[in-house]
């Protein structure tokens, strides 16, 4: 039933390493995201994909790339980790991209990545 | 920069209260979304109000919209301790391709006690 949902909640891994985090929704949506939050709780968008199609790309480091292997799938893969990386991911996905579109957005509960 | 900025950053109630919760945003928008975020769980679409609205409710919220003041406010009445959440103002933000992003605010903590 969950509409947005990723894997896994929490990632506990070493600096230097290279980590997945998948992202599935079943809402039939054609947006999907990547978010980043941070300890102080600020919500910043990371990448935007629509229909497969890389829409946004924010101000991120090329150690992350994400993959969308169809509408319904939004990947995220970090190389080489750093400590600042530590945070929570949260993937969302919306209806439409349009200017005319005001849709809101449904989120995963969030991926918890601690760096060691 | 950020776009929103919610006041007060924290709020503590007593349940049966009304909690009112403030953003302000910099730039001319389209809507304004308010969105609520449980402790460890992702956020959930409260309200959505466009920029020609300036009041609307569902169940015991209630936003408004003042554009000229680039602010809009949430208010909650007979807060219930399952309100206790951080409740974020979220605004539109147009990329030159028509894409748009949604920009967030710092949020509000919301404590309501029992």
């Amino acid at each position: 039933d969950t509409a947005v949902s990723q894997t896994p909640k929490y990632l506990v891994t070493q600096m230097g390493n290279d980590k997945s985090i998948k992202c599935e929704q079943n809402l039939g949506h054609d947006t999907m995201y990547w978010y980043k939050q941070d300890s102080k709780k600020f919500l910043k968008i990371m990448f935007s994909y629509n229909n497969k199609e890389l829409i946004i790309n924010e101000t991120v480091p090329n150690r992350f790339s994400p993959k969308s292997p169809d509408k319904a799938h939004l990947n995220l893969h970090i190389n080489s980790l750093e400590l600042g990386d530590s945070a929570v991911y949260f993937c969302a996905s919306s209806q439409g991209q349009g200017r005319s579109d005001n849709q809101p957005q449904h989120f995963g509960d969030g991926t918890r990545l601690s760096i060691l | 920069s950020q776009q929103g900025e919610e006041d007060p950053q924290a709020l503590s109630i007593q349940e049966g209260e009304n909690a009112t919760m403030n953003c302000s945003y910099k730039t001319s928008i389209n809507n304004l979304q308010w969105y609520r975020q449980n402790s460890g769980r992702g956020l959930v679409h409260l309200i959505l109000i466009r920029s020609n609205e300036r009041e609307k409710h569902s169940g015991r919220l209630r936003v408004t919209l003042d554009t000229s003041k680039k602010s809009s406010s949430l208010l909650i009445t007979a807060s219930r301790a399952a309100d206790t959440a951080s409740y974020f103002c979220a605004t539109v933000a147009f990329m030159m391709d028509s894409s748009y992003k949604l920009i967030f605010g710092s949020g509000t903590r919301l404590l309501v006690r029992p």
